[in-house]
């Protein structure tokens, strides 16, 4: 069963304030993602880090930040929240030692921005 | 660019009534294609990983195929809690290199089983 938690579920702000989204794992997983989807769209990666003090932005520009400084951490920023933030964001972790790993999903956090 | 479409966006069946989801996709040099089940308010679910062509898995009700082209999600004898969104996503092997893990994901099928 995968271990994987995002705070808070839902979220409502206005517009201009800084946010962060938590996650956190608990299966020691190296690897770990941001994903966004809105209703009935794809998801779309958004950050993702290879492990500790390694990020990188994924498919989809984001004006969201990441840091990765535990192995279990893996917070995501907005500096300044916008009504086109509005969306869900997941996120995710897999094993580094197997390639064809799984990912393991949280439930993910609802941002409305009003 | 790796693409993954799904059809039908929505299905809607009545309890026992057999069907398939299909899951098309365009990609450079397949690794592996997955299959997640995802509820309202909720994360996705894994639900199998498939490798190459003439592969099939099965759990429950659920069974996945993988064509050169395409992986079918069979259904069979759905019940009411086999309701929920199913995604497709690719892993392509150019992906290895790098951050490995890296998937495409297709739109998704809203399936609605009624008792």
């Amino acid at each position: 069963e995968a271990d994987i938690y995002q705070t808070p579920r839902y979220l409502v702000i206005g517009t201009g304030k800084k946010i962060t989204l938590e996650c956190s794992q608990t299966m020691g997983h190296d690897k770990m993602y941001w994903y966004q989807q809105d209703p009935g769209m794809e998801l779309h990666l958004i950050h993702y880090s290879y492990g500790v003090n390694s990020t990188e932005k994924g498919d989809l520009s984001s004006e969201s930040t990441v840091s990765r400084i535990r192995t279990e951490h893996f917070p995501l920023t907005l500096e300044s929240a916008r009504p086109s933030h509005t969306s869900q964001y997941l996120c995710a972790s897999s094993p580094q030692i197997n390639r064809n790993s799984p990912l393991h999903f949280g439930n993910g956090t609802r941002l409305t921005v009003t | 660019e790796d693409q993954v479409t799904q059809s039908p966006e929505a299905l809607r069946l009545q309890e026992g009534e057999s069907s398939s989801l299909n899951c098309s996709y365009t990609v450079s040099g397949l690794r592996g294609l997955f299959w997640y089940r995802q509820d309202p308010g909720k994360g996705p679910e894994f639900l199998f990983t498939l490798y190459s062509a003439g592969e099939e898995k099965e759990k429950e009700r659920l069974k996945a195929t993988l064509t050169k082209k395409e992986s079918f999600l069979h259904i069979t004898a759905p019940k009411p809690e086999d309701s929920a969104t199913y995604l497709c996503a690719v892993q392509a092997a150019a992906e290895e290199n790098n951050a490995g893990n890296m998937l495409t994901f297709g739109g998704g099928t809203r399936l609605m089983v009624k008792p």
